[in-house]
């Protein structure tokens, strides 16, 4: 079964610098998106992206961080000076366009940022 | 306003007993999905219900839709240890494509051999 694929599953950065998060979503899907899950909270939503913009983000999203479809098979996200709150599990997630818009999301198994 | 809040936080049952989680949203929703997630993985989806629909099965999983009273639940039967995990609903509220879902904060089953 076609799955969402992260990488890195860990990543450990300094306070201040830039980080990439790098996601594949499954190849025939035409919706994206951004999660993050700190430690013992809740998934919150981020951004999701469609036809090659922006679709919907939450407050969350604000102007550190940046999304990309660089080619047709990554999906990035880019936060640009993080800071020590941005510690937490991001997920990536996609989903296929439908004849109708009741389709599941499928979820990579998301990246660790540790901020240090 | 919260949205997607489970009950109960933890619940511990025996392997072969049924384990029913609730969710209960606060405002008017397009469908209702159930994920569930293992330490330190991703999110797996288990099943959506649409806000038309009542309940939906989906081998051991039965889930229940109540639009009158925001709420639903999520029934696994005849529990295996392998069911040990945490479990989220997520709402989605909009009804067009490319929604964020809103999650609650699941419910942690753990299943005792």
């Amino acid at each position: 079964e076609p799955e969402v694929t992260q990488t890195p599953s860990h990543q450990v950065t300094q306070m201040g610098q830039e980080v990439i998060l790098r996601c594949v979503p499954i190849s025939n899907h035409l919706y994206f998106y951004w999660y993050r899950q700190i430690l013992g909270q809740k998934v919150e939503f981020l951004v999701s992206f469609y036809n090659n913009e922006i679709s919907e983000k939450s407050e969350i999203f604000d102007d550190q961080f940046s999304v990309e479809r660089p080619d047709g098979s990554n999906f990035t996200l880019k936060i640009r000076s993080t800071k020590l709150e941005d510690s937490a599990m991001y997920f990536c997630a996609s989903e296929a366009a439908g004849a109708e818009s009741n389709q599941p999301q499928h979820f990579g198994d998301g990246t660790r940022l540790s901020i240090l | 306003s919260q949205q997607g809040e489970e009950d109960p936080q933890a619940l511990s049952i025996q392997e072969g007993e049924n384990a029913t989680m609730n969710c209960s949203y606060k405002t008017s929703i397009n469908n209702l999905q159930w994920y569930r997630q293992n330490s330190g993985r991703g999110l797996v989806h288990l099943i959506l219900i649409r806000s038309n629909e009542r309940e939906k099965h989906s081998g051991r999983l039965r889930v229940t839709l109540d639009t009158s009273k925001k709420s639903s639940s999520l029934l696994i039967t005849a529990s295996r240890a392998a069911d040990t995990a945490s479990y989220f609903c997520a709402t989605d509220h909009s009804g067009g494509g490319a929604d964020g879902l809103t999650f609650g904060k699941g419910t942690h089953l753990i299943i005792q051999p």
